[in-house]
């Protein structure tokens, strides 16, 4: 299995423009979740799903933030517009529902 | 979930055992603890996790006191690729598991030559 896998690993962009991460679980996981991480913040938790339906978005910061999971096999985090305080590693993790979480490599978000 | 505290840092040398203390005082009946860690610029990896028996597996072993109110992760032969941030977490379990995981600040481990 090739774990989760996140794209683009590096995303450098504009404030005010739209940016889409995106993120394949690992097949048969019914859990996703998606996961900020900052120097001053640590680990957030946005938002979550569990067999494609979003469970809890009480971490999402705000209303430029939006997590779609169209499928099993897929997920996006969409952040529009975006601003410099949105500069962040975003991590996407799938899980079973029992043991652990495999998180994925993540995507480090630069807006400038 | 039941909160968690742990020292900021710790040291250990390379080839000695790790012991990394996690209090956790608060916890309930159906709350799991669960050890991560993240190597620096990677997702964060699972490392075992346990209720209330010691656990162990290939990478660690897990020490839950009797109470349960603390526990520890030890790495028995600690090498330099084990330098990274470690996270203890307790998270409930069940049919109504929600899943959610959080995240505290961790213990930075610094394994030296």
């Amino acid at each position: 299995d090739a774990g989760v896998i996140q794209s683009p690993r590096h995303e450098v962009t504009e404030m005010g423009q739209e940016v889409t991460l995106r993120c394949k679980p690992i097949s048969g996981h019914d859990y996703l979740f998606w996961y900020r991480q900052t120097m001053m913040r640590g680990l957030e938790l946005l938002i979550y799903f569990n067999n494609n339906v979003p469970i809890d978005d009480s971490g999402m910061p705000e209303d430029r933030f939006s997590a779609k999971m169209p499928n099993a096999s897929f997920s996006t985090l969409k952040i529009q517009p975006s601003e410099p305080r949105d500069s962040a590693v975003y991590f996407c993790a799938s899980s079973p529902g029992q043991g652990g979480y495999t998180f994925g490599s993540g995507t480090r978000l630069t807006v400038v | 979930d039941a909160k968690t505290t742990q020292p900021t840092s710790m040291d250990c040398a390379e080839g000695r055992a790790a012991n990394l203390p996690c209090n956790h005082s608060t916890i309930s009946g159906n709350e799991y603890v669960y050890w991560y860690r993240q190597i620096h610029s990677q997702g964060p990896q699972y490392i075992i996790h346990g209720l209330k028996n010691n656990e162990t597996n290939e990478m660690a072993s897990l020490i839950i006191t009797e109470d349960r109110k603390s526990s520890t992760l030890i790495l028995p032969h600690a090498t330099l690729r084990d330098t990274a941030v470690y996270y203890c977490i307790v998270r409930a379990r069940g049919s109504s598991n929600t899943g959610k995981l959080i995240f505290g600040q961790g213990t930075t481990l610094q394994v030296k030559p």
